[in-house]
């Protein structure tokens, strides 16, 4: 169980252009569900936390008009990068959190690596 | 805010060896502290986690143990296998009463076993 995909696994755009990435919690239902960006050999840095049926909240320094997010339902949030520029590039991973004994727990997606040329 | 401080950044041992990897939390309202291992251009795992209310948990060659007093928590992996290398993520949050605080990761540890 517990079982988060993430979708593309990697993707090449041109800059300007907008990508989007999905992030599916297939085994459960995920009412939160975070988004993460991670440089090489760095740790994980939380960009929104996306709520089903409400609006995401954006970390500080998360544009929010470039980063769009969408939970439209509780197995299913998107991440759309608009107007992708080279230092958009990185690699982006979903995590989707369950209830188990009372405590929330997350599952993180395999990740997008996304290139922007 | 919570903060979480990881260390060592990196660490090599021998195949067989144990390995140890600690981390501390300034927040004293944090309960939940899962440990997570990435390998290279994959996802993190949640490998093991400990809640505040039990000070030890060991699952086969790993075990985490937590100091709240301290506000220090800890991994071990004994019997470390050429399979364990990868970077290893500490986080800490709150969970009370239904609400939980957002995950905060240490900054990572990469564990290299050398056969």
């Amino acid at each position: 169980g517990a079982v988060v995909s993430q979708h593309p696994s990697w993707v090449i755009c041109k800059s300007g252009t907008s990508v989007k990435i999905e992030c599916r919690s297939l085994d459960f239902q995920a009412t939160t569900m975070f988004w993460y960006r991670q440089f090489p050999k760095q740790s994980l840095m939380l960009m929104a936390t996306s709520n089903e049926g409400s609006k995401a909240t954006y970390e500080q320094g998360v544009e929010k008009d470039k980063f769009l997010i969408n939970h439209a339902s509780l197995t299913l949030s998107t991440l759309t990068v608009t107007s992708a520029h080279p230092e958009d590039s990185s690699f982006y991973i979903c995590s989707a959190r369950r209830t188990r004994q009372g405590v929330y727990e997350q599952y993180f997606g395999p990740g997008t690596r996304l290139t922007v040329t | 805010g919570e903060n979480v401080e990881q260390h060592p950044s990196t660490l090599s041992v021998q195949e067989g060896d144990s390995a140890v990897i600690k981390c501390t939390y300034s927040d004293s309202a944090s309960n939940y502290f899962p440990w997570y291992k990435q390998e290279l251009g994959k996802r993190p795992q949640l490998i093991i986690d400990i809640r505040s209310n039990v000070g030890e948990k060991k699952d086969q060659r790993i075990a985490v143990t937590l100091n709240k007093t301290a506000k220090h928590f800890s991994l071990h992996i004994t019997e470390t296998q050429p399979e364990d290398s990868a970077v290893y993520f500490c986080a800490a949050s709150w969970a009370y009463g239904g609400s939980q605080g957002n995950l905060i990761f240490g900054k990572g540890t990469k564990l290299s076993v050398k056969p």
